[in-house]
């Protein structure tokens, strides 16, 4: 079972920032939080991962709690083509096992 | 630009045809992932394989679907026979040796009549 519950929709003015939240309370000391995203019709896509650090890159923010059970991915200027399912997952680095365990995701909807 | 290739893109079968479907991972990835999606159970993991070894494969129905990687830029997905509750489309993603990033291909849509 996914161990992250999201909202399952969300709506985002193009340009606006786009702030999906997820919500991990029993992540473990070891568990990363990791997003992915799946446009129509294609396979899912990284965006971003962190332990505890808030992380940037040129997709986009992750802000943890500084408790973790909590997390935000920003999408600093929403475009049409950011619309997608966005997954939030916890995962295991360096163990074993490499799995993902995708839940239901946010759809998020960019509009004009 | 290295991507995960996968074929066919699309297949429309018969109940009871065997399928076949093929990946090929991002070289130099040594773990390579089968998925499924459907609409009503979302993304589910089927397998996963490293260094052509598999690991787990507890995800997949074992009495009528196989994995398998040939080679190491090879991976295969056989269903038989197949069933019409066995449409949906699969993916295939690759990574790196215990990598955070898993690449994902496009997808094989596969629909059993």
């Amino acid at each position: 079972d996914a161990k992250t519950t999201q909202p399952p929709s969300m709506d985002c003015a193009e340009g606006r920032a786009a702030n999906l939240p997820c919500n991990h309370s029993t992540i473990s000391g070891n568990e990363y939080v990791y997003w992915y995203r799946q446009i129509h019709s294609q396979g899912p896509q990284y965006i971003i991962h962190g332990l505890k650090n808030n992380e940037t890159n040129e997709m986009a923010s992750l802000i943890i709690t500084e408790d973790r059970k909590s997390s935000t991915l920003i999408l600093p200027h929403a475009t049409l083509r950011d619309t997608a399912v966005y997954y939030c997952i916890v995962r295991v680095d360096g163990g074993n096992t490499d799995k993902l365990i995708f839940g239901t995701g946010t759809r998020l909807q960019v509009f004009p | 630009d290295a991507r995960v290739t996968q074929t066919p893109r699309d297949k429309v079968t018969e109940m009871g045809q065997e399928v076949t479907m093929r990946c090929q991972p991002i070289l130099g990835h040594n773990t390579v992932f089968w998925y499924r999606q459907t609409m009503m159970q979302g993304l589910e993991l089927l397998a996963y394989f490293r260094n052509r070894a598999p690991l787990d494969d507890s995800g997949m129905p074992k009495d009528r679907f196989s994995a398998e990687m040939p080679d190491a830029t090879l991976a295969t997905l056989k269903i038989q026979p197949s069933e019409p509750r066995d449409s949906a489309v699969y993916f295939c993603a690759s990574g790196p040796s215990r990598g955070e990033t898993q690449y994902f291909g496009p997808g094989t849509r596969l629909l059993v009549l």
